[in-house]
């Protein structure tokens, strides 16, 4: 079946610092891929999508400069939190799909903490 | 718009089967259910869908009504690693063509309690 890596699992950060998350499609093409974040005892709320090669769109109060994700390939895309506050510590998830795939699968998540 | 009515909450007992009922009045002639479940800190987990049909895989099995406003989702034999939150999402037939996304509601805590 599809499988979706999610690196990594959990990150501590300082403020004001950036983090990176990857999201790789190890055996299917992505051609899209979404962003979701969670927060504790909330539901998934999607913060992105990204098409392979272009540029992302954002959902509606999700800050473009803060959170840049990149889709430069079919396999990989990446979340980066730039510039990050406490109050970026949350749960964050991405999704991949493809036209040959009936289905979403999602990565397994990465717990973040700025301190 | 999540577009899915679920109960905030259930328990079930440890091997009977959990029957989690979703409404989706709204949906429309293109729209599939799909049934994902979260256990906790992990990432969502597809478990089933449909578009009409009553469908059964290995981990459970969708009961769609005739007039698919609503839905069921059985866990045959619950067991205590069924411990989630279920979440029950429509989307459009058009999941193949790129950008099509999939938006979460409040979903369903189901605890199985032995």
């Amino acid at each position: 079946g599809a499988v979706v890596s999610q690196h990594p699992s959990r990150v501590i950060c300082k403020s004001g610092t950036s983090v990176k998350i990857e999201c790789r499609s190890l055996d299917f093409q992505a051609t899209t891929m979404f962003w979701y974040r969670q927060f504790p005892k909330q539901s998934l709320m999607l913060m992105a999508t990204s098409n392979e090669g272009s540029k992302a769109t954002y959902e509606q109060g999700v800050e473009k400069d803060k959170f840049l994700i990149n889709h430069a390939s079919l396999t990989l895309s990446t979340l980066t939190v730039t510039s990050a506050h406490p109050e970026d510590s949350s749960f964050y998830i991405c999704s991949a799909s493809s036209t040959g795939y009936d289905g979403y699968t999602f990565g397994s998540g990465t717990r973040l903490t700025v301190v | 718009d999540a577009k899915t009515t679920q109960p905030p909450s259930m328990d079930c007992a440890e091997g009977r089967a959990a029957n989690l009922p979703c409404n989706h009045s709204t949906i429309s002639g293109n729209e599939y259910v799909y049934w994902y479940r979260q256990i906790h800190s992990q990432g969502p987990q597809y478990i089933i869908h449909g578009l009409k049909n009553n469908e059964t895989n290995e981990m459970a099995s969708l009961i769609i009504t005739e007039d698919r406003k609503s839905s069921t989702l059985i866990l045959p034999h619950a067991t205590l690693r069924d411990t989630a939150v279920y979440y029950c999402i429509v989307n459009s037939l058009m999941i193949k063509a790129a950008g099509n996304k999939l938006t979460f509601g409040g979903g369903t805590r189901v605890l199985v309690k032995p």
